[in-house]
């Protein structure tokens, strides 16, 4: 069984720009998380895409944009890059039924200069 | 709304001794209620998660968490700790079926030799 892979592992980008972060879900989920994690802190949670539509939001701005393929791997798109999005972005995938078991990958590691 | 809270920032402990990480959790029902384990540089490993049943649920690695109603907590346990267990510790909160988790900012555990 495949686990939850993230690429690329780190990234820098500088502000203003545009950034797309891939994950691949563990094999047999049909739902994918993605969070957010600054520094210091426990993640916050950006976003769910169910079977390829947005399934819940969390306070975050329309700039930060995902979306889910057929075969339930994710894109997490941020537009106009700010020097507050540098954070580890953490995907996690999961089936619906299993109790809401969120299995977390290795995470993509974004700076902003 | 729902909110994690771990009152200890940094936890030391030697090695071999006891361990116990707080987490309450702020909600009206009975929640999903996790522990994840964050290595440096590393994504989250789910130890244990609690939906309904008995109140004492067994993980990972020997660790096991209790989950108290009357004072909304779910605390970790480990009787013995190793030095690879140092980590960051977070609880997490889930909703309901097919909800977010929420989480706390996390304990960092330091095990001295």
């Amino acid at each position: 069984e495949t686990g939850v892979t993230q690429s690329p592992t780190h990234l820098i980008k500088t502000r203003g720009q545009q950034v797309t972060l891939r994950c691949s879900s563990q094999s047999g989920h049909n739902t994918v998380s993605w969070y957010q994690q600054a520094l210091g802190q426990g993640p916050q949670f950006i976003f769910q895409y169910y079977r390829e539509e947005e399934n819940g939001r969390g306070n975050f701005p329309p700039r930060f944009s995902g979306l889910q393929f057929p075969n339930y791997s994710s894109e997490l798109n941020v537009n106009a890059l700010e020097l507050d999005d540098s954070a580890l972005y953490l995907c996690a995938s999961s089936l619906r039924g299993d109790q809401e078991t969120q299995y977390f990958g290795p995470g993509t590691r974004l700076l902003v200069l | 709304a729902q909110s994690v809270t771990q009152p200890d920032i940094h936890i030391t402990v030697s090695e071999g001794a006891s361990l116990e990480l707080r987490c309450n959790y702020s909600y009206g029902a009975t929640p999903y209620l996790f522990w994840y384990v964050q290595s440096p540089g590393q994504g989250l490993q789910l130890l244990l998660k609690y939906f309904s049943g008995d109140t004492l649920v067994q993980g990972i690695k020997g660790f096991e968490a209790e989950f108290k109603r009357s004072q909304s907590s779910f605390n970790l346990r480990k009787p013995s700790v190793h030095w690879s267990d140092a980590a960051e510790y977070f609880c997490a909160v889930a909703k309901e079926y097919g909800n977010k988790l929420v989480f706390g900012a996390g304990t960092i555990l330091r095990v001295k030799s």
